[in-house]
């Protein structure tokens, strides 16, 4: 079974610069999230999707980050204007639905904004 | 609300030696406790978790947890390191039939001394 995928693997670019990170989740999960790690701290979520819906987008800064799951497969994250505050590695996870309880995380994106 | 706090940033064990990593949890509902482990430029792995019944959870890579809800702990123990446990190591709580939004607490890295 194939798991997480994320791209791209590593980013870096300008503050103010626009940048967007793609995930595919494992085939036939409804549920996926996005987390956001900075260094030396926990995973902190940005949005969780079920299916192509945002079941809880309550901790993502909406004034430049964004993400959508159109066709409830997989997700796009962005971010615009970036800030140097930014910097963190970006993960992506999913779980079959909302009742598992187990996530199953990609590798990550780490954002370099300078 | 929930949090989690991981006593000690850093733990250094020698090769052999019991490893033990604390973690205590607030949660205003029975908790769903988690370990994951994240290996340098990689995703997060569940080691264990506890949802229901047995306190004790045993998982992984010779790791098992303790669910002590007198105590508002779940520290995680291997009897003896091996080289290959060298990682960062992350608590997590959710609140079970809420949803399974997970809340992570700020990690603690292993380093194991040959």
């Amino acid at each position: 079974e194939a798991g997480v995928a994320q791209s791209p693997r590593y980013k870096i670019i300008e503050k103010r610069q626009s940048v967007a990170f793609w995930c595919n989740p494992i085939s036939g999960h409804a549920t996926l999230y996005w987390y956001q790690q900075i260094l030396g701290q926990g995973p902190k979520l940005l949005i969780q999707f079920q299916n192509n819906g945002v079941v809880d987008d309550s901790q993502l800064p909406k004034d430049r980050f964004s993400a959508e799951r159109l066709k409830g497969v997989d997700s796009t994250l962005k971010i615009q204007p970036a800030k140097l505050e930014d910097s963190a590695v970006y993960l992506c996870a999913s779980s079959p639905d909302r009742q598992t309880y187990e996530q199953y995380f990609g590798p990550g994106t780490r954002l370099t904004v300078t | 609300a929930q949090s989690v706090t991981q006593l000690g940033s850093h733990v250094s064990v020698s090769e052999g030696a019991l490893v033990l990593l604390r973690c205590n949890y607030s949660s205003s509902v029975p908790p769903y406790l988690f370990w994951y482990v994240q290996y340098p430029n990689q995703g997060l792995q569940l080691l264990l978790k506890y949802t229901t019944g047995a306190t004790l959870v045993k998982g992984i890579n010779g790791f098992e947890a303790e669910f002590k809800k007198s105590e508002t702990s779940f520290h995680l123990t291997k009897p003896s390191a091996h080289m290959s446990d060298a990682a960062e190591y992350f608590c997590a709580v959710s609140r079970g039939a809420a949803g399974n939004k997970l809340t992570f607490g700020g990690g603690t890295r292993v380093l194991v001394k040959p």
